[in-house]
């Protein structure tokens, strides 16, 4: 089966730039997450949905970061304006159900660099 | 409040045995998972656990002790290409995941 589909896999930008990723998940999974990894870090959770609605958000900075998911398929990631310190990997993973045994499959990962 | 602990950076010898520890203070628990990552690469499924005790798969095994808030997992026979990041992460609820910081193993030869 296809992976989770991530891009762009590079971006660079100027701080209050805006940027935005995409992703495409497996096949039939209903369950989307976005994380945020920093170097040398765990992936942190930012936002989680089911189909198309929002499961969890709260660790999402949302005076500058929004995501969404139409139809309940790809998914969107934004952040406007960009920081310093949103310089991370941000990868996103999905689960065929948001169940106990339904481990995550992550994309490759979009590195944002912002300087 | 949630948190989990592993050693940030591991060696050991091409052909050994490496046991990674976790502990975890998590307000809930409903499951505790294992993921590799190679340097610039995405996270995969290794192991879960949710009961106590050992589950084993192939060369990769990993423990579970609930009262204790602890788990390891171990690697036998390792081969160079195990060198990676090792995450524990943990369920706290259904459907949300935790994650440690990693630990950096690095195989010698």
């Amino acid at each position: 089966e296809a992976g989770v589909a991530q891009s762009p896999r590079y971006k660079i930008i100027e701080k209050r730039q805006s940027v935005a990723f995409w992703c495409n998940p497996i096949s039939g999974h209903a369950t989307l997450y976005w994380y945020q990894q920093i170097l040398g870090q765990g992936p942190k959770l930012l936002i989680q949905f089911q189909n198309n609605g929002v499961v969890d958000d709260s660790q999402l900075p949302k005076d500058r970061f929004s995501a969404e998911r139409l139809k309940g398929v790809d998914s969107t990631l934004k952040i406007q304006p960009a920081k310093l310190e949103d310089s991370a990997v941000y990868l996103c993973a999905s689960s065929l159900v948001s169940g106990l045994n339904s481990p995550l499959h992550f994309g490759n990962g979009t590195r944002l660099t912002v300087t | 409040g949630q948190n989990i602990d592993q050693p940030t950076e591991m060696t050991a010898t091409e052909g050994a045995i490496v046991q990674i520890n976790c502990t975890y203070q998590t307000s809930g628990f409903n499951g505790l998972f294992w993921y590799q990552q190679h340097a610039g690469e995405a996270p995969t499924f290794l192991s879960y656990n949710v009961l106590d005790g050992l589950e084993e798969k192939g060369r990769f095994s990993s423990f579970l002790s609930r009262s204790k808030g602890y788990s390891y997992l171990l690697l036998k026979e390792l081969q160079m290409k195990d060198s990676a990041s090792y995450l524990c992460a943990v369920s706290p609820r259904q459907g949300n995941l935790i994650f440690g910081k990693g630990t950096k193993l690095s195989v010698k030869p």
